[in-house]
């Protein structure tokens, strides 16, 4: 499969730890997307980069939350210090830009914080 | 981006079209209208796009109004597997760089 996948799958935390989820990007993309989902709602945007650069974060992204992407290929989203608010799937999206319009999403990361 | 607005949900019979409508009144000369849908339990998933002209490819067809304020999906012969929740998305320029402004979309379910 080459598509966009998302690690764990599920994560079930208490509150106040520290958790990281893992994206792998279509491996020719050079953009890769942060976006939230709540029961209900449609995603939110959270954060992008450009390669390894992180070129936009949403007033959403707070200090608890932090993403890299070292090597301009796979990404990490880490939650410090979780809050039950912070329960949600969080969904990793890849694109090649210039030219393409399309966004590919992963399956998604739904995080419970109890 | 404009702000879009869509029934909150539909029904459609299986075998038959499903014509999602999207309203877009404050969409500007380079924003574009964008459709994806999102089954359950699975990232969105891009159907279509379009900026003034009808646009048809094997999933499904946008029909844009002459005033682009508004704009139809139609999925020609909806079936159980196109039950998901269609997000009608309007975007500066035609390049997928930017972030997709997701809003509640409608939720299509197609029976038997």
């Amino acid at each position: 499969d080459t598509g966009v996948s998302q690690d764990p799958r599920h994560k079930i935390t208490k509150r106040g730890q520290n958790v990281t989820f893992r994206c792998d990007p279509i491996s020719e993309h050079n953009r890769l997307y942060w976006y939230r989902q709540t029961l209900g709602q449609g995603p939110e945007f959270l954060t992008y980069f450009q390669n390894e650069a992180q070129l936009e974060k949403s007033r959403l992204l707070s200090d608890r939350f932090s993403a890299e992407r070292p090597k301009g290929s796979f990404s990490t989203l880490e939650i410090q210090r979780t809050e039950q608010g912070d329960s949600a799937m969080y969904l990793c999206a890849s694109s090649l830009a210039p030219g393409s319009y399309e966004q590919y999403f992963g399956p998604g990361t739904r995080l419970t914080v109890t | 981006d404009a702000k879009t607005t869509q029934p909150p949900s539909m029904d459609c019979a299986e075998g038959r079209a499903a014509n999602l409508p999207c309203n877009h009144s404050t969409i500007s000369g380079n924003e574009y209208v964008y459709w994806y849908r999102q089954i359950h339990s699975q990232g969105p998933q891009y159907i279509i796009h379009g900026l003034k002209n009808n646009e048809t490819n094997e999933m499904a067809s946008l029909i844009i109004t002459e005033d682009r304020k508004s704009s139809t999906l139609i999925l020609p012969h909806a079936t159980l597997r196109d039950t998901a929740v269609y997000y009608c998305i309007v975007r500066e320029g035609r390049n997928a760089g930017n972030m997709l402004t997701f809003g509640g979309g409608t939720r299509l379910m197609v029976k038997p």
